[in-house]
């Protein structure tokens, strides 16, 4: 069974702070993407990893970054979380091609 | 204009009905396209792919519309456990997913 582990469930962090949020694959998969998720907006693409030290942007990069030192993790950084950043995030990974996505179990992530 | 729109519902059935969502997209680049599921408070699961020549798992159809664009799924015999959010998902050529807002479908007895 594929497994992506996020590694908190549920989170609380002040605004200025500096928030890493980290994501584990265990199926050696080439591709893994950032999402958040947020009513009526749906999952929204943050960033994507097609490879160790790869990134694209996706359709909203503001204020985060990421790293992908090894394959199985991928982290995403939170530069100087506001209040607007509060919000589920979702991590996923699939080997490329025509192939499913499989998640994490998702982070809420609330900045006060 | 969303690159991948979906109608959000929610959609209110009785069980055993038939219940049809579409979904458009604005890339024609777009290579890939799937159905997931999603729970409340729980993370998406793909449902099916979606096959050009239409494709069918049980009581679920997929299609797929290249020249208008769309892509739909329907469901039929409804059941209480469909009640979930479907999310249209559609991938770019550099292996981008992205996915719809959802539609919501409420399935009561």
């Amino acid at each position: 069974d594929v497994k992506v582990t996020q590694s908190s469930r549920y989170l609380v962090k002040r605004t200025g702070e500096k928030v890493f949020l980290e994501c584990v694959q265990d199926m050696d998969h080439e591709n893994m993407f950032w999402y958040r998720q947020d009513p009526g907006l749906g999952l929204r693409l943050i960033y994507f990893s097609y490879d160790v030290k790869m990134k694209e942007k996706g359709d909203i990069p503001e204020g985060y970054s990421v790293s992908r030192e090894k394959k199985e993790r991928f982290s995403l950084i939170l530069e100087s979380a506001s209040t607007n950043q509060t919000s589920m995030y979702l991590c996923a990974s699939n080997p490329g091609g025509f192939t499913e996505a499989f998640f994490g179990q998702g982070t809420r992530l609330t900045v006060v | 204009r969303k690159e991948v729109e979906q109608d959000p519902g929610p959609f209110n059935v009785p069980e055993g009905a038939t219940v049809a969502f579409n979904c458009t997209y604005s890339n024609s680049a777009s290579q890939s396209f799937f159905w997931y599921r999603q729970d409340c408070r729980k993370e998406p699961k793909l449902l099916m792919s979606v096959y050009s020549s239409g494709n069918e798992d049980g009581r679920f159809t997929a299609q797929l519309n290249r020249a208008s664009q769309y892509i739909s799924l329907l469901i039929r015999d409804s059941k209480l456990s469909d009640s979930a959010t479907y999310l249209c998902v559609v991938r770019r050529d550099t292996d981008k997913l992205i996915f719809g807002t959802g539609t919501r479908l409420q399935v009561f007895p």
